[in-house]
């Protein structure tokens, strides 16, 4: 299994639709887990961190299943400015510090 | 979280020749990173930049392609040597400071080699 594996994408959604991508991680030690979002031609941006079973900041809602080792981002009631490609980050085999980036999937979100 | 800033923003260089970024952090951290974005690709990391001591560099990257600085827990640099069209990329860096080791990036420097 790679590092980091997330559904490559891309998903053109309708606006207002829910969406939910997957990631699966290798290292059944990682403890903490993150979603960043990057727009294009911009630096990627923390969009949530994910510790225990799940996490939710308001219609984004990640959930961690360290059993099958996967985790989720679901985003609710979609907003055009919710296009941008979303990346799963993992932290490296040999400590914290240093983190493994998914190749990212890629969102647009459809008037 | 830290305000992260880089120069240049942009460069176009000619092949053969070398460029020196800086990464600025507005307060004192502890880790910082290097990364490089291909076109189309994610990131992956070149080196940990170390305070008072040598950078610790991943697989696929060397000192003498990609000397690193870190003279103080503010600011770093990353020079990339000796450049070829292959090195055309975006680089980052990154400073760890949550937590939950998050880390939060500058604005990138956009490289175009001829």
């Amino acid at each position: 299994r790679k590092e980091v594996e997330q559904d490559p994408g891309p998903f053109n959604v309708p606006e207002g639709a829910t969406v939910a991508f997957n990631c699966t991680y290798s290292n059944s030690a990682s403890q903490s887990f993150f979603w960043y979002r990057q727009d294009c031609r911009k630096e990627p941006k923390l969009l949530m961190s994910v510790y225990s079973s799940g996490n939710e900041d308001g219609r984004f809602t990640a959930q961690l299943n360290r059993a099958s080792q996967y985790i989720s981002l679901l985003i609710r009631d979609s907003k055009l400015s919710d296009s941008a490609t979303y990346l799963c980050v993992v932290p490296g085999l040999f400590g914290n510090e240093k983190l493994t980036f998914g190749t990212g999937t890629r969102l647009t979100i459809i008037p | 979280s830290a305000v992260i800033s880089q120069k240049p923003s942009r460069d176009i260089c000619q092949r053969g020749t070398s460029l020196t970024i800086q990464c600025q952090v507005d307060s004192q951290v502890t880790m910082m990173f290097w990364y490089r974005q291909q076109p189309g690709q994610s990131l992956t990391l070149i080196a940990t930049a170390n305070q008072g001591s040598e950078a610790t560099y991943e697989s696929g990257f060397v000192i003498d392609k990609f000397p690193i600085s870190r003279p103080n827990l503010t600011f770093s640099t990353l020079t990339v040597s000796n450049m070829s069209p292959e090195d055309s990329s975006i680089y980052l860096c990154s400073v760890d400071e949550g937590v939950l080791n998050e880390q939060f990036f500058g604005p990138g420097t956009r490289l175009t080699v001829l």
